[in-house]
């Protein structure tokens, strides 16, 4: 079963434009990872963010994390046509195995030259 | 360095067959996990293995197993296939878990698996 959902499942935007993936979850968790895939290959690693974590940027990537609220955001600044692809937000558990990620549905991303 | 690989990149096969998918983990890496991707949805957690023996299964049924070799490849093989088996097979690596290490897991391009 899925962790949680990620919000919107669909954005579309214009290049240049900010975008704002949403993640909610479930369970106490260790760590968020957030991952991008490009027309159902592999998942690329962009991001983590530890539970004791409330912000962390990379490059154009900035990630938050609010264990109160168990969501987390990821914004990808001045967004290009490369960066469509889906983006999926995957949480490792307190209690599970470190190899054992639950993901979310994931948020398909468009952006328009 | 070469990533994660996994072989055959697709795979056709009819109900009722037996599948073999491999994968390679990153050079330095102990820990493989495998993930089945159904259209539409995110990857589903099916097994991990470190030093070839399996830590974790997800909510798959028997009909799937994996083993982990002496260098730390992997196969997961299914048994019994069903139409619903259709999907995009992930394989990821990470390093063991120690004091400070981030829990990165590593995908590779994935095994699509169609079956008619």
């Amino acid at each position: 079963s899925q962790q949680g959902e990620e919000d919107p499942q669909a954005l579309s935007i214009q290049e240049g434009e900010n975008a704002t993936m949403n993640c909610s979850y479930k369970t106490s968790i260790n760590n968020l990872q957030w991952y991008r895939q490009n027309s159902g290959r592999g998942l690329v690693h962009l991001i983590l963010i530890r539970s004791n974590e409330r912000e962390k940027h990379s490059g154009r990537l900035r990630v938050t994390l609010d264990t109160s609220k168990k969501s987390s955001s990821l914004l990808i600044t001045a967004s290009r046509a490369a960066d469509t692809a889906s983006y999926f937000c995957a949480t490792g558990s307190s209690g599970g195995s470190q190899g054992n990620l639950i993901f979310g549905k994931g948020t398909k991303l468009s952006v328009k030259p | 360095d070469a990533g994660v690989t996994q072989s055959p990149t697709h795979l056709i096969k009819t109900r009722g067959q037996q599948v073999t998918l491999r994968c390679s983990p990153i050079s330095g890496h102990k820990s493989v996990s495998w993930y089945q991707q159904v259209l539409g949805q995110g990857p589903q957690f099916i097994f991990q293995y470190y030093e070839k023996e399996e830590r974790g299964r997800g909510n798959f049924p028997d009909r799937f197993s994996a083993r982990q070799f002496p260098n730390y490849s992997s196969e997961l093989n299914v048994n019994a296939l069903l139409l619903g088996d259709s999907a995009l097979y992930l394989c990821a690596s990470s390093l063991p878990r120690l004091a400070g290490a981030e829990d990165t897991q590593y995908f590779g391009p994935g095994t699509r698996l169609t079956v008619l």
